[in-house]
């Protein structure tokens, strides 16, 4: 079946420091959705990326959907500790039924 | 306020013992499912439900039961838990197919197989 590997699985920055996770999948994706979870919360919905090469942004947060459609990565420029969190991939095919990624936990130093 | 509740959020039971866990949303979403969350190994669906009285597996079904009786509600059930499925469980539900609308998320259900 279908599987999304993230990393990496853990990242420690000092805030304003940048930080990347990214995902790949062994299939080309329909679509991929960017969620976060913040320690002891539920996932919360980010973005969905549609498109051949997208690239989004929110704030300091930046999506992009890779031209084959089989990767795509978040970038978070200038950490705060509010971006303290797991943050996940969940990639589709053509059933649209997601496929999660492990997740990538991002520890923000002050 | 729209919103997917679960209960209960947490549960301690033994082997063996029948569960249920509830799931209720208020947003006549058509689509819902069931996550379970372990450490390192991040959201592993177990069922889907695309609408009433249709249900699926998802990539970890074994030892689980679903229904979909009605739209709002999709109870997850054990019908003879055993310790490898202490978890994190979280219910979600969206308009349509999970992977193409936003998932909302309940606020999760810690179990606890002794």
């Amino acid at each position: 079946g279908q599987q999304v590997m993230q990393i990496p699985q853990y990242q420690h920055v000092q805030e304003g420091e940048d930080f990347t996770t990214y995902c790949n999948s062994s299939t080309t994706l329909s679509n991929i959705q960017w969620y976060k979870q913040r320690p002891g919360g539920h996932p919360v919905f980010l973005i969905q990326l549609v498109k051949s090469g997208e690239v989004k942004k929110q704030k300091r947060l930046t999506f992009q959907f890779g031209e084959a459609k089989k990767n795509s990565s978040l970038h978070i420029t200038a950490t705060q500790t509010t971006d303290v969190g797991t943050y996940f991939c969940a990639g589709s095919g053509g059933s649209y039924i997601p496929t999660f990624g492990r997740g990538t936990s991002l520890i923000v130093h002050p | 306020e729209a919103q997917v509740t679960q209960n209960p959020r947490y549960l301690i039971t033994v082997t063996g013992k029948k569960l249920t866990v509830t799931c209720s949303q208020n947003m006549n979403h058509e689509y819902m499912s069931w996550y379970r969350q372990d450490p390192g190994l991040g959201l592993r669906q177990i069922y889907y439900s695309m609408n009433v009285e249709a249900t699926d597996k998802g990539d970890v079904p074994e030892g689980y039961k679903v229904s979909r009786k009605e739209k709002r509600n999709f109870p997850l059930i054990l019908e003879s838990p055993s310790p490898n499925q202490t978890s994190l469980y979280f219910c979600a539900s969206s308009w349509g197919a999970g992977g193409l609308y936003e998932q909302y998320f309940g606020p999760g259900t810690r179990l606890t197989v002794t």
